[in-house]
């Protein structure tokens, strides 16, 4: 059981809006520590989807945006495509933690 | 060209140790926070070690008094040293480069194998 929640899967038909969510507590989003996300094909390395609650690093498209209010945060989607399928992670710094950072427990985006 | 290259993982049997090695290209890893971060085969992302700038060191409950994490300046290497291995230490283990008062990995190795198993 993470310390940030995530749905297990959440799917979308090409051209939908999806949206995954990340809930916290007072020790980590709801402290106001930032929410990044990652994206994770199989086999491969996940790779930094937004930093800093709502930033895209160069190359992502800006039909990935992220948002953050209280103890969530939210990863949104827009124009789903075949190629966005993959597991989706949030993850924090969590005050309460030995080791400070923590994952969500990832979700599964299925492009029907 | 920034670059983090994992290695030696294998398989290796219940208690017995392994040392997992990190070579950095493109950056000093003593000038970064640098971390192993864990995937248990259909699991999800586990961070299990940090090394700050500073030396300063942390690590998850899961490896507590297992595992060492280190780095070699002088040949830009992160180390990972596992003992007393158990079967749910079976993962791969990357190597990541965090960014500094973010904590978000800008960074990632391709990954080693680990498993565990007699």
């Amino acid at each position: 059981q993470s310390v940030l929640t995530q749905p297990p899967s959440v799917s979308g038909a090409p051209g939908q809006s999806i949206s995954i969510s990340c809930t916290g507590s007072s020790s980590n989003i709801g402290a106001s520590y930032d929410v990044h996300w990652y994206k994770q094909l199989p086999g491969t390395a996940p790779k930094l989807l937004i930093y800093a609650n709502a930033n895209r690093p160069s190359g992502v498209p800006d039909r990935f945006s992220g948002s953050k209010s209280g103890t969530s945060a939210s990863l949104a989607i827009t124009g789903l495509q075949a190629e966005d399928e993959a597991d989706y992670y949030c993850q924090s710094y969590d005050s309460s933690l030995s080791v400070h950072v923590v994952f969500g427990g990832g979700t599964k985006l299925t492009v029907l | 060209d920034v670059q983090l290259v994992e290695s030696g993982g294998g398989l290796v049997q219940p208690g017995g140790s392994l040392r997992l090695s990190c070579a950095a290209s493109g950056f000093s890893v003593s000038s970064k926070y640098m971390s192993w971060v864990r995937q248990a085969p259909g699991k999800g992302l586990e961070w299990v070690s940090v090394i700050y700038s500073g030396g300063n060191t942390n690590y998850a409950d899961s490896v507590k008094g297992r595992v060492t994490i280190s780095r070699d300046i002088s040949k830009n290497t992160l180390y990972f040293q596992m003992n007393s291995l158990r079967a749910e230490d079976t993962a791969v283990y990357y190597c990541v480069r965090l960014v500094y008062y973010y904590y978000y990995v800008d960074v990632w190795g391709k990954g080693t194998t680990v498993t565990v198993s007699s």
